[in-house]
């Protein structure tokens, strides 16, 4: 079984659209976790990091559900710079390992 | 953007031949990573280092080697490159339990 698991998607939704990802892990030790975007042939860069209480950056929101293993991304008003691959990423902090899933694609629509 | 450097980024080799990639840092982060994607699987950690002299396997480190002489560099060597590994290849470092930087990627071709 993967660490972590995320739909690929594809996603293509309308400017405007509200769109939400989720991810589950199997390692119920994990501590960390974060969600990363990656543009087409670029490297992956932090979005946001997810804290057990929610957390909220803009149009984005991150939610973690420990008892249930997963995480969630809530984008509102996309934009169509909004399209991109993001990654469920999950740190289990035994030897600082980090775990991707495999990254669900997003397309935003004029 | 954190202070990371890949190099080469761009390479062309034959099946058989040795190659190295740098990964170079200016953060001082105990951690550094080499990942390879692609498509379909996602990032896979290769090899890991967790200070200078200290590196661990990861889950695809078979046909790799690393070394990290300095806290700054951490060097992934393919002994003798073979056509699977054709990859775009990635470093990144940690400060230890908070997120990870990554470098813009250095992409493998073997022929």
């Amino acid at each position: 079984r993967k660490e972590v698991e995320q739909d690929p998607g594809p996603f293509n939704v309308p400017e405007g659209a509200t769109v939400a990802f989720n991810c589950t892990y199997s390692n119920s030790a994990s501590q960390s976790f974060f969600w990363y975007r990656q543009d087409c042939r670029k490297e992956p860069k932090l979005l946001m990091s997810v804290y057990s209480s929610g957390n909220e950056d803009g149009r984005f929101t991150a939610q973690l559900n420990r008892a249930s293993q997963y995480i969630s991304l809530l984008i509102r008003d996309s934009k169509l710079s909004d399209s991109a691959t993001y990654l469920c990423v999950v740190n289990t902090n035994t030897g600082n390992q980090f775990y991707f899933g495999t990254g669900t694609s997003l397309t935003v629509i004029p | 953007d954190a202070g990371i450097t890949q190099s080469p980024r761009h390479k062309v080799t034959e099946t058989g031949t040795p190659v190295t990639l740098r990964c170079h840092q200016t953060e001082n982060h105990r951690y550094m990573y080499w990942y390879r994607q692609d498509p379909g699987h996602g990032l896979r950690l290769i090899h890991y280092s967790y200070g200078v002299k200290d590196t661990d396997k990861g889950e695809v480190s078979d046909g790799y080697s690393v070394s990290r002489s300095k806290t700054e560099d951490f060097l992934l060597t393919l002994e003798s490159a073979t056509s699977s590994q054709t990859s775009v290849y990635f470093c990144a470092i940690s400060h230890s339990e908070r997120e990870l930087f990554f470098g813009e990627g250095s992409r493998l071709t073997v022929l």
